[in-house]
């Protein structure tokens, strides 16, 4: 079945520090890749998708591109600020129909921790 | 605002007693589901409602069970909570499903079964 791999944690960087979380996945025919970070205490949001290869979603500094031929996602952000501390998911769009294209394959997830 | 409420955020409960979360959204999304977060696991899908009085199982059903009266609210309800039910609980709402759609995620319910 569709699954997701993500780098496991937990990642420490230095403020202005470079940051790559690596994001793999294993589906059938191409879907729509997402990540997902979670702050302390709250739920999950939308960081950035992409819907088809080659697509880089872009937000708040960080991006990610869709490779089709490397079945990746990798999320990098040229410098972390402290208010990046959180917890980052990768996740994929279940290929199906009707309601089973809703449903969100998650990786387990990397916590990040930035120092002043 | 655009949100997911769900409530409570905290919850301890015995062995057996029933209990209800309860998860509401104020975007008129036609497309809820619940999620539970374990350590190690990520998130994994309990249940799906496409719509009003439409339901489906996800991932991980065994032991929950869910209502659609209204298009607002999807309540998450543990019959008879055991041990292997504590976890960390998400309700989430989407426009509609799809592959392109983003969801919204409520604050989470941390769930203790004793």
């Amino acid at each position: 079945g569709d699954s997701v791999t993500q780098m496991e944690g937990p990642v420490t960087l230095s403020e202005e520090a470079f940051l790559t979380i690596n994001c793999t996945y294993t589906a059938t025919g191409y879907p729509s890749l997402f990540w997902y970070v979670q702050y302390p205490g709250e739920g999950l949001q939308l960081l950035l998708k992409a819907t088809k290869a080659d697509d880089k979603g872009s937000n708040k500094g960080f991006e990610a591109t869709y490779r089709k031929e490397t079945t990746s996602f990798h999320l990098e952000k040229g410098s972390v600020q402290v208010s990046d501390s959180a917890v980052y998911f990768c996740a994929l769009s279940a290929l199906g129909y009707g309601g089973s294209q809703g449903n969100l394959i998650f990786g387990k997830g990397t916590k990040l921790s930035v120092k002043p | 605002e655009a949100q997911v409420t769900q409530n409570p955020r905290y919850l301890i409960t015995v062995t057996g007693k029933k209990l209800t979360v309860t998860c509401s959204q104020n975007m008129n999304h036609e497309y809820m589901s619940w999620y539970r977060q374990d350590p190690g696991l990520g998130l994994r899908q309990i249940y799906y409602s496409m719509n009003v009085e439409v339901t489906d199982k996800g991932d991980v059903p065994e032991g929950y069970k869910v209502s659609r009266k209204e298009k607002r609210n999807f309540p998450l309800i543990l019959e008879s909570p055991s041990p292997n039910q504590t976890s960390l609980y998400f309700c989430a709402s989407s426009l509609r499903p799809g592959r392109n759609t983003e969801a919204f995620f409520g604050q989470g319910t941390r769930l203790t079964v004793v």
